[in-house]
């Protein structure tokens, strides 16, 4: 069965820092994996995904992710936050070929001044 | 053009109750999932239709049930309410096609329900 692990329930950054949110991933197949943004009393919005081909996958709002086999992880990265880009984000893996996905519990991201 | 829209966007039941949840696709969509979003919790997958047929279910008990119409809109219905069925009710819909569909779920803003 697919699951997904995500590192740190809350991770807190300064303005201008680096962003790094930690996936890592169970599958006994090749797996499909998303990253989705939750600002509050909101849906979730898709960041990025990996499906197959290119292992750094670029997303909206300058987010990239590296799918890592050899790892079992798909962390999400941004080089320098912004204040809007605080919200919770959540990892998920798709479940079988229907797309139904598995997400992880989250992780409330923090921006301060 | 419209996202996925739900309603109502809050309601209130009490125990033991029923609630039905409506969901309205992206159009051109033929699938829709819903997921049950805990406070504090990632999502979890309750149900996912394709042309009005279910093709997934997740561990939810058979108080939790859910159809699809001609027009691609959802239900999702929940039987004897309890305290813990208080939660986020996601909706989502996808081309649907396994050779058209991306893989990407594009979701509603939810129903908030709450039982008392």
């Amino acid at each position: 069965a697919q699951s997904v692990t995500q590192l740190g329930s809350h991770v807190s950054v300064s303005e201008g820092a680096l962003v790094l949110l930690r996936c890592n991933y169970s599958s006994s197949v090749p797996p499909y994996l998303f990253w989705y943004v939750q600002y509050p009393n909101q849906g979730l919005q898709l960041l990025l995904k990996y499906t197959t081909g290119a292992t750094l996958v670029k997303g909206i709002n300058g987010f990239e992710a590296e799918f890592k086999k050899s790892e079992t992880s798909f962390h999400l990265t941004k080089p320098s936050a912004h204040m809007s880009d605080a919200a919770e984000y959540f990892c998920a893996v798709s479940l079988n070929s229907g797309y139904a996905l598995n997400f992880g519990k989250g992780t409330s991201l923090l921006v301060t001044p | 053009d419209a996202g996925v829209t739900q309603s109502p966007t809050h309601l209130i039941k009490t125990r033991g109750q029923q609630v039905t949840l409506r969901c309205s696709p992206i159009s051109g969509h033929k699938s829709v999932s819903w997921y049950q979003q805990v406070l504090g919790q990632g999502p979890q997958f309750i149900f996912q239709y394709y042309e009005k047929e279910e093709r997934g279910r997740g561990n939810f008990p058979d108080r939790f049930s859910a159809r699809q119409f001609p027009n691609y809109s959802s239900e999702l219905n929940v039987n004897a309410l309890l305290l813990g069925d208080s939660a986020l009710y996601l909706c989502a819909s996808t081309l649907g096609g396994y050779r058209e569909d991306t893989g990407e779920l594009f979701f509603g803003e939810g129903s908030r329900l709450t039982v008392l």
